[in-house]
């Protein structure tokens, strides 16, 4: 069963403490892994696409990596406007064409205390 | 340019009910989609439209109708409103597809009591 696993479910870090969020995954074939960023009341926002594994996205303070297993989602050095949840989200392949092989991982809450 | 917008942004209904989500996008995306958003799952699929006057079922399609009249206009309609159907509704559009970069809306929050 095609499956997006993300932990951990909170975090909590100092402002400045870098840490990584992860996004495990098993699907029929990968066909892109999608991360966004969802602040409270409000809607996801696109942060990075990642294709094949080995590929790195990098946007201010986060870097975005993917294997053949799982995604990292990293943040370094962060600041109180970086609280979020952050979502994952997984295009699998699919035998027959459609929009139901995108999957969406139930987010890592991320607060970055002053 | 508003991105996608929705209205109302807040609902309450009453079991049996029905009613219609709102949701524009002013960025000209052939690609839009609804989406549900429930504690300790993932966002999870209803509708989606290719275009304007092609639509096609999601992930949970059932009890929920949609049409796309024009490129701009995506609305979701609830028949007849269940308690399971309290969720957060996101609508979101894409210029590429759903494999793509999505913008989604700031969510309409419904109530079925």
């Amino acid at each position: 069963e095609d499956q997006v696993t993300q932990s951990p479910e909170a975090l909590r870090l100092q402002e400045g403490e870098s840490s990584s969020l992860n996004c495990s995954y098993t699907v029929s074939g990968l066909r892109g892994l999608f991360w966004y960023r969802q602040d409270p009341g409000k809607g996801p926002e696109f942060l990075f696409t990642l294709y094949s594994a080995g590929e790195e996205k990098e946007k201010e303070r986060l870097k975005a990596t993917l294997t053949k297993k799982e995604s990292f989602l990293h943040i370094t050095a962060p600041k109180p406007e970086d609280s979020a949840t952050y979502l994952c989200a997984v295009q699998a392949a699919a035998e027959l064409t459609g929009a139901n092989n995108l999957f969406f991982g139930t987010g890592t809450r991320l607060t970055v205390i002053p | 340019n508003a991105g996608v917008t929705q209205t109302p942004k807040f609902q309450v209904l009453k079991t049996g009910q029905s009613m219609t989500l709102q949701c524009a996008q002013d960025m000209n995306h052939e690609y839009m989609s609804w989406y549900r958003q429930d504690p300790g799952m993932g966002l999870r699929l209803i509708h989606y439209s290719v275009g304007a006057g092609i639509t096609d079922q999601g992930e949970v399609p059932n009890g929920y109708n949609v049409s796309r009249s024009t490129t701009e206009d995506f609305p979701l309609r609830l028949l007849s409103a269940a308690p399971s159907q309290t969720s957060v509704y996101f609508c979101a559009s894409s210029s590429q597809g759903f494999y793509y970069e999505q913008y989604f809306g700031p969510g309409t929050r419904l109530t079925v009591t």
